[in-house]
């Protein structure tokens, strides 16, 4: 059983839609929650993280961590084409990251 | 400010032959990190290094993989011999020292190494 659980998509949505992207975990040692945007031919670049159950507010883009279920969500408001990338979730443990697969995401205008 | 700069950034060899990836990071960061993704899976962390010091290098694959790092500036990640099952993405990520690296890594673009 892999640490983290995304699904892979890919995940297909009209403009303006709100968007929903969840992982699972199983490692409760995990300390931090993180979400990364990765464009075709780039690395990933952090778009948001957090540390406690709850929730965190970015412009449009909201990070939710449910500890007791294990179970973090990000959510996009108002979807724009230039959101179309593949989302990763992303945990800390120690001093390294675990991944999630990646949900590829594809706004269409 | 220059990011975290990964060369080259496509890289095709045959099985059994040597390449040796190269990492520049953010001028300062001493945190450098390299991770890989293997076609359909997850990124997966490979090592950790402090200035030129490997803190944590359980992600190495096997003793097929050197990674250097000598004067804490740049780093190498060489594959000797190349397997067929080596194809993928290495990412460099780099951040300062004391950061929670969680909030302050930043990655490089990668290179696909492609062994046919």
């Amino acid at each position: 059983q892999k640490e983290v659980e995304q699904d892979p998509g890919p995940l297909s949505v009209p403009e303006g839609a709100i968007v929903s992207l969840n992982c699972t975990y199983s490692n409760s040692a995990f300390q931090y929650f993180m979400w990364y945007r990765q464009y075709s031919r780039k690395g990933p670049e952090l778009l948001m993280y957090t540390y406690s159950s709850g929730n965190k507010e970015d412009g449009r883009f909201t990070a939710q961590v449910d500890k007791s279920s294990k179970y973090i969500s990000l959510f996009i408001r108002d979807s724009q084409p230039s959101d179309s990338a593949t989302y990763l979730c992303a945990m800390r443990f120690v001093q390294k990251l675990v991944f999630g697969q990646g949900t590829r995401l594809t706004i269409n205008p | 400010e220059a990011g975290v700069t990964q060369f080259p950034s496509h890289s095709v060899i045959e099985k059994g032959q040597t390449v040796t990836l190269r990492c520049d990071p953010i001028s300062g960061h001493d945190n450098l990190y390299w991770y890989r993704r293997v076609m359909g899976k997850e990124i997966k962390f490979l090592l950790h290094f402090v200035k030129e010091s490997k803190q944590d290098e359980s992600g190495m694959p096997n003793n097929r993989f050197l990674a250097e790092r000598t004067g804490g500036t740049y780093s190498t990640l060489k594959v000797q011999p190349a397997e067929l099952e080596d194809s993928g993405v290495y990412f460099c990520a780099s951040s300062p020292l004391g950061s929670t690296m969680n909030t302050e890594a930043f990655f490089g673009q990668g290179t696909r190494l492609t062994v046919v």
